[in-house]
């Protein structure tokens, strides 16, 4: 079955520090991996996507993703953590074998501290 | 802003109601996804649709239904409404390009409280 795991309900961080929002993920086959933000009474808001090439992927505001095959991860990443970077961040990956679903995961809140 | 817009905003409805949803897409994008997000988890898939028709359903009972029309506008229409349907739903459209890569924007959703 496909699955997206994030092992930490809450990241805290302060602001100018890097930050880190991990995934990791369970496909069969390669996999097509996304991230999104949620802001309070929003809907999901577009970061990234992996589906091939490079294994850093580079998205909206500054963040970015590396995909590690053998470690099955897709962690989130950012040089220099902004307090409006405070929001619910999701892992979704999408199944190759039926291109219509996808599953996210529980979703981590990251908290900018100033 | 994603192009995609919801309506009603919140809705109050009681157990055994009817509810229909509305999910305007964006223009060109002829695949549209609902999702139910329970407080405090992530979204679960309802199921999805490409030209007009269902082509693939998440583990919802069949009280969940859907429409989409040729304007880019769909509907979720859930029966017999019960108290664990209190979720924010939310769709999403695609382009539905081939090979699954296209990317889904999310409208801001629909608060659904069932007492």
């Amino acid at each position: 079955a496909q699955s997206v795991a994030q092992p930490e309900d809450q990241v805290n961080v302060a602001e100018g520090n890097p930050l880190t929002v991990k995934c990791t993920y369970s496909v069969s086959g390669n996999p097509y991996l996304f991230w999104y933000v949620q802001y309070p009474n929003r809907g999901l808001q577009f970061l990234l996507k992996y589906i091939t090439g490079d294994n850093l992927v580079k998205g909206s505001y500054g963040f970015e993703a590396e995909f590690n095959k053998s470690q099955t991860s897709f962690h989130l990443k950012k040089p220099s953590a902004l307090v409006s970077d405070s929001a619910l961040y999701f892992c979704a990956v999408r199944d190759m074998r039926n291109f219509n679903k996808f599953y996210f995961g529980s979703g981590t809140k990251l908290n900018v501290k100033p | 802003e994603t192009g995609v817009t919801q309506s009603p905003t919140h809705l109050i409805k009681t157990r055994g109601q009817q509810v229909t949803l509305r999910c305007s897409s964006q223009s060109g994008h002829n695949t549209v996804s609902w999702y139910q997000q329970a407080l405090g988890q992530g979204p679960q898939f309802i199921f999805q649709y490409y030209r007009e028709e269902e082509n693939g359903r998440g583990n919802f009972p069949p009280r969940f239904s859907g429409l989409q029309f040729p304007n880019y506008s769909s509907e979720l229409n859930v029966n017999a409404l019960e108290l664990d349907d209190s979720a924010l739903y939310l769709c999403a459209s695609s382009l539905g390009t081939s090979g699954g890569t296209d990317t889904q924007y999310f409208g801001p959703g629909t608060r659904l409280t069932v007492l």
